[in-house]
């Protein structure tokens, strides 16, 4: 069965700080992945899309990247945390021809 | 991707039908609508999706209309774990990404 690991839950980080999110999906191949993150009490908003191995679409602008080094694994990256980087960040997969299936996220918090 | 509209909240007694509307006028021929819902502090959930036909499943129902611009999700019997954000979606477009707008925030009252 497929599945998707995202990590750590929760983290704590002071601004200035790097960030390293990693998320790995397992029972698929090729799948499309997605890192979403979204703010108290608002939408998903989608920052980082990729199709393949190395192959990155960035949605928005900001201090973010996103890297994939491998078919299934999906990494978002940060050099200095900013306080506005707070917030939950999901990471999807899905193979554009059915549904798609999310981490249970991360919860990063910029102190 | 085609944009979907949908009311920002509403409320549902436990026990009653709860039917969410989405507004999806722009929708290619070949667009599948998703739905999905997001309670709080997890995740997005696959609910369910279509094309032309109605659909059902174990957790709902999904009515597309005839001219495919709108479509409604009907949870037959709700219950207070159905309080959550539901989204309706059609991805499969021009980017072809997945992406999401402000849902139906549903509150499910005793």
């Amino acid at each position: 069965s497929q599945t998707i690991h995202q990590w750590p839950a929760t983290l704590v980080q002071p601004v200035g700080s790097p960030l390293s999110l990693e998320c790995t999906v397992e029972g698929t191949s090729n799948p499309n992945l997605y890192w979403y993150r979204q703010a108290a009490g608002r939408g998903l908003q989608l920052l980082f899309y990729s199709v393949g191995i190395g192959q990155i679409s960035s949605e928005v602008p900001q201090n973010l990247s996103a890297s994939r080094p491998q078919d299934r694994q999906f990494i978002l990256s940060s050099k200095k945390l900013l306080l506005s980087d707070s917030g939950f960040y999901l990471c999807a997969w899905e193979t554009g021809s059915s549904e798609a299936f999310f981490g249970q996220g991360t919860r990063l918090t910029v102190v | 991707d085609a944009k979907t509209t949908q009311p920002p909240s509403m409320d549902c007694a436990e026990g009653r039908a709860a039917n969410l509307p989405c507004n999806h006028s722009t929708i290619s021929g070949n667009e599948y609508v998703y739905w999905y819902r997001q309670i709080h502090s997890q995740g997005p959930q696959y609910i369910i999706h279509g094309l032309k036909n109605n659909e059902t499943n174990e957790m709902a129902s999904l009515i597309i209309t005839e001219d495919r611009k709108s479509s409604t999700l009907i949870l037959p019997h709700a219950t207070l774990r159905d309080t959550a954000v539901y989204y309706c979606i059609a991805p499969r477009s021009a980017g072809n990404k997945l992406t999401f707008g402000g849902g139906t925030r549903v509150l499910v009252k005793p």
